[in-house]
């Protein structure tokens, strides 16, 4: 059973740092570009940032960049969202997400989530 | 960038009954469409891909369709665990790279 399970969320003061992890089981991680999702309360989803198998290339949304580093353990099966410099536009529900990337690229597993609070 | 429209923002419907939801993309996506669903306080579902490629264990009851821009989602018999918010979000096949998620619709009981 394919099982993604984020962790590290929590409340953060403004220009703070945060690491969320996400341990993956269930399936062969290093055969999976990973993605983190996130959805601030009450909005829709938006992909923050991704990350190819061997985390070769990273992808960042432009709000993030420079800020966010996505990266990733296959040999712990485990993916990573260090964010630093934090704002308030950041609080949200940060998603652990798989992807299948064949002739498409589609988000197939997602974890429950891990809340980021941003505020002073 | 493209950008992904869904309409209509709330879609009031009965149980039993059907829905028809929107995706339209700013630029020719061709199929590269994603459906998800997601519940109140749970995670999105992958729906479709492909714009019409079912996903594992989506019941037929749930059709994608469209290439282009123009995209539907169609709920035929509405069932109480089908009332949800829906996303499409569009990709780029080569290099493979995620696009955005439209705002969703969110189909509530009438």
């Amino acid at each position: 059973e394919v099982q993604l399970v984020e962790s590290g969320g929590g409340l953060v003061q403004p220009g703070g740092s945060l690491r969320l992890s996400c341990a993956a089981s269930g399936f062969s991680f290093s055969n999976h570009w990973m993605s983190w999702v996130r959805q601030a309360p009450g909005k829709g989803l938006e992909w923050v940032a991704y990350i190819k198998k061997d985390g070769g290339e990273r992808y960042y949304v432009d709000s993030v960049k420079g800020r966010f580093t996505v990266s990733r353990d296959n040999a712990k099966n485990s993916l990573y969202l260090q964010m630093n410099s934090l704002t308030v536009e950041d609080a949200a529900v940060y998603y652990c997400a798989r992807a299948t990337v064949t002739t498409h690229y589609y988000f197939d597993y997602w974890g429950q989530g891990t809340l980021v609070t941003v505020s002073s | 960038e493209i950008l992904m429209t869904q309409s209509p923002a709330i879609l009031p419907v009965s149980p039993g009954e059907g829905a028809t939801l929107s995706c339209r993309a700013s630029e020719n996506i061709n199929s590269n469409l994603a459906w998800y669903q997601q519940k109140p306080g749970q995670a999105p579902r992958l729906l479709f891909y492909g714009a019409s490629t079912r996903a594992t264990g989506i019941p037929g009851r749930f059709t994608g369709s469209g290439s282009g821009t123009e995209f539907t989602l169609t709920i035929s018999g509405l069932q109480s665990e089908d009332f949800a918010i829906y996303y499409c979000q569009h990709y780029y096949i080569w290099p493979p790279r995620l696009g955005l998620f439209g705002g969703g619709t969110k189909v509530d009981i009438k």
